[in-house]
């Protein structure tokens, strides 16, 4: 397993401001993804990081809003631009130690944003 | 398209069994993934399903039917911290860590 560090661990925040959430692992990873899990919703992904260039995003989502930086194979942040009270959820950091068929998802513990 | 689904909540006494159905639709399928999510927490991994059939771990047990698009997770000797949420996922052929996760299933564990 790993340990991944995600901060801030919780935020309320104005709407038309930003917030940038990093995640930190313990060891170098080749995967690294961003979800999110708005309240009694499955979790969604966002994007994937890619180390050297840039993220992957899926349908729904852009970089204008959710830009993405990782810039070696530990570490990545999610910005939330713009923000608005539909933005208000919880944003967690994914990590896939194998890139390797069943090898699984493990989380950082997330960051829930208020957005008033 | 895809799709996953499983139940909103489901209630059971300390002690007892519960199961937790999950039905797919996907192409490519390429396993399924049972997490299991307390209040306020990270999701942690259960187990993994590849092949039809069952795979136990302790109290755990997980059970998948390609042909059905169906899985199950079984909680037996239900204990009070077992009160949480559980997410079934799949991921297909095209990338092995794009998961698709269902809404989560509430157990809630009463005395």
């Amino acid at each position: 397993s790993a340990v991944i560090s995600q901060k801030p661990s919780r935020d309320i925040c104005q709407r038309g401001t930003s917030l940038t959430i990093q995640c930190q692992v313990d060891s170098q990873v080749t995967m690294m993804f961003w979800y999110r899990q708005q309240p009694g919703q499955s979790l969604t992904l966002i994007a994937t990081a890619n180390q050297g260039s840039e993220a992957t995003y899926e349908s729904g989502f852009v970089i204008d809003k959710f830009p993405i930086s990782r810039p070696n194979l530990t570490f990545s942040t999610l910005t939330v631009s713009n923000m608005s009270p539909e933005d208000s959820s919880i944003y967690l950091c994914s990590v896939q130690l194998e890139g390797r068929r069943g090898s699984p998802l493990h989380f950082g513990n997330g960051t829930r944003l208020t957005v008033t | 398209g895809q799709n996953i689904d499983q139940p909103t909540e489901m209630t059971a006494t300390e002690g007892a069994i519960v199961q937790i159905n999950c039905t797919y639709q996907t192409s490519g399928f390429n396993g399924l993934f049972w997490y299991q999510q307390h209040a306020g927490e990270a999701p942690t991994f259960l187990s993994y399903n590849v092949l039809d059939g069952l795979e136990e771990k302790g109290r755990f047990s997980s059970f998948l039917s390609r042909s059905k698009g169906y899985s199950y997770l079984l909680l037996k000797e239900l204990q009070m911290k077992d009160s949480a949420s559980y997410l079934c996922a799949f991921v297909t052929t095209d990338s092995w860590g794009k998961f698709q996760f269902g809404a989560g299933t509430q157990v809630v564990v009463t005395p």
